[in-house]
């Protein structure tokens, strides 16, 4: 399979501890994105790479949320002091930088529940 | 923030009908795209308009585009209850890369 993978697909926390997710994007894709989404909206943009750089945050990345992507492949989302706030779905996607049109391709999110 | 809104939120019909969903937006864009989720899961990628075209067709997937009232539908013809699901618009603005959803409509199949 050669899609866009995700580790954890299921986490169940207790509020105040850090979680980390992991994102696998396509091989070949330069662009990565983190999207949240909460039950019954659509995605929410939290911030996205061009290779290792993180191009641009969403302000609703608190500084309890940090991402990473330190070799230009795999990607990792930490939420620090989780909050009940938090729980939600996290979703990566990726893209690659030639499609000028902005499709992407979405792994099949972490489900993160905070107690 | 949620670009827009989607109408219905939610819908039924029998399979064999024509469902057709809603999408408004708020700013000018460069193209839109339609996604499908399927329950808890991630999101896949069904057809894309561009700012410049009114009208495209996929299968059995028929989108427009009015960019004068900001709106756009997707109608899926000859309904499957393998098309149950949440379908979601999303805008592809200038300058930017990230895509901005709507609200969703869940859809669903009767068999």
């Amino acid at each position: 399979d050669t899609g866009v993978s995700q580790n954890p697909r299921h986490k169940i926390t207790k509020r105040g501890q850090n979680v980390t997710f992991r994102c696998d994007p396509i091989s070949e894709h330069n662009r990565l994105y983190w999207y949240r989404q909460t039950l019954g909206q659509g995605p929410e943009f939290l911030t996205y790479f061009q290779n290792e750089a993180q191009l641009e945050k969403s302000r609703l990345l608190s500084d309890r949320f940090s991402a990473e992507r330190p070799k230009g492949s795999f990607s990792t989302l930490e939420i620090q002091r989780t909050e009940q706030g938090d729980s939600a779905m996290y979703l990566c996607a990726s893209s690659f930088r030639g499609s000028a049109d902005g499709t992407q391709y979405f792994g099949p999110g972490t489900r993160l529940l905070v107690l | 923030s949620q670009q827009g809104e989607e109408d219905p939120q939610a819908l039924s019909i029998q399979e064999g009908e024509n469902a057709t969903m809603n999408c408004s937006y708020k700013t000018s864009i460069n193209n839109l795209q339609w996604y499908r989720q399927n329950s808890g899961r991630g999101l896949v990628h069904l057809i894309l308009i561009r700012s410049n075209e009114r009208e495209k067709h996929s299968g059995r997937l028929r989108v427009t585009l009015d960019t004068s009232k900001k709106s756009s539908s997707l109608l899926i013809t000859a309904s499957r209850a393998a098309d149950t699901a949440s379908y979601f618009c999303a805008t592809f603005g200038f300058g930017n890369e990230k895509l901005t959803f709507g609200t969703g409509t869940r859809l669903t199949i009767i068999p």
